[in-house]
């Protein structure tokens, strides 16, 4: 058990569909982190929230769009997706972000696989 | 910003042998460097970490060395077993980084029975 949940585990769709990815962490943690990976390429960080709010957008595009209504719960929402945003999307959480300037393990969801068509 | 280079790429060990992989890192100011490991289908699972005030960290078959000064740690698996096939996955971070891990590239680690 990893104590983070990502549903679906696999998605298809379109290009012009709208669809909701969904992360739920059992851990009490306070900081929640959507990761992008794709094949043969390092982790890319997407966002972070920390306390639900926002505190990191790594020059993510416009058509990929998170919600964190509460600390244990965080949604990417999708739309108007392009043939290389098939990826493995991660969810993580850790205790805190950025505490101190120390960093904290992050414990990790088995992801959402998302194609394009 | 900080930059983790991970080698090698691909590893392949007879089952029973040790593996090692490497990782440099640019930012002297890192101070916590995780290892993961990620199975098929799975998401990237914490194995050990290390600080950067001790030099080497011990967790049965799987160990960590930190050297600061040559900015490189390292993950030592010993006597290993098919169930060790994975992809390996070390990070960075630290107060640059504002606690954001750095990951590198990746090992592929194959474990023949």
């Amino acid at each position: 058990e990893t104590g983070v949940t990502q549903t679906p585990r696999h998605l298809v769709m379109g290009m012009t569909n709208k669809k909701s990815l969904k992360c739920e962490q059992h851990l009490g943690h306070n900081a929640m982190y959507w990761y992008k990976q794709s094949a043969k390429k390092p982790l890319e960080l997407m966002f972070v929230y920390s306390l639900e709010e926002r505190v990191e957008n790594n020059s993510v595009p416009s058509r990929f769009s998170p919600e964190c209504p509460n600390s244990s719960h965080l949604f990417l929402h999708l739309h108007t997706l392009q043939p290389e945003d098939s990826a493995l999307y991660l969810c993580a959480s850790s205790q805190d972000f950025g505490r101190e300037g120390f960093g904290q393990p992050q414990h990790f969801g088995d992801g959402t696989r998302l194609s394009i068509l | 910003g900080e930059n983790v280079e991970q080698h090698p790429s691909t590893l392949s060990v007879q089952e029973g042998d040790s593996a090692v992989i490497k990782c440099t890192y640019s930012d002297s100011a890192s101070n916590y460097f995780p290892w993961y490991k990620q199975e098929l289908g799975k998401g990237p699972q914490l194995i050990i970490d290390i600080r950067s005030n001790v030099g080497e960290k011990k967790d049965q078959r799987i160990a960590v060395t930190l050297n600061k000064t040559a900015k490189h740690f390292s993950l030592h698996i010993t006597e290993t077993q098919p169930e060790d096939s994975a992809v390996y996955f070390c990070a960075a971070s630290g107060y640059n980084q504002g606690g954001k891990l750095i990951f590198g590239q990746g090992t592929e680690l194959s474990v023949k029975p």
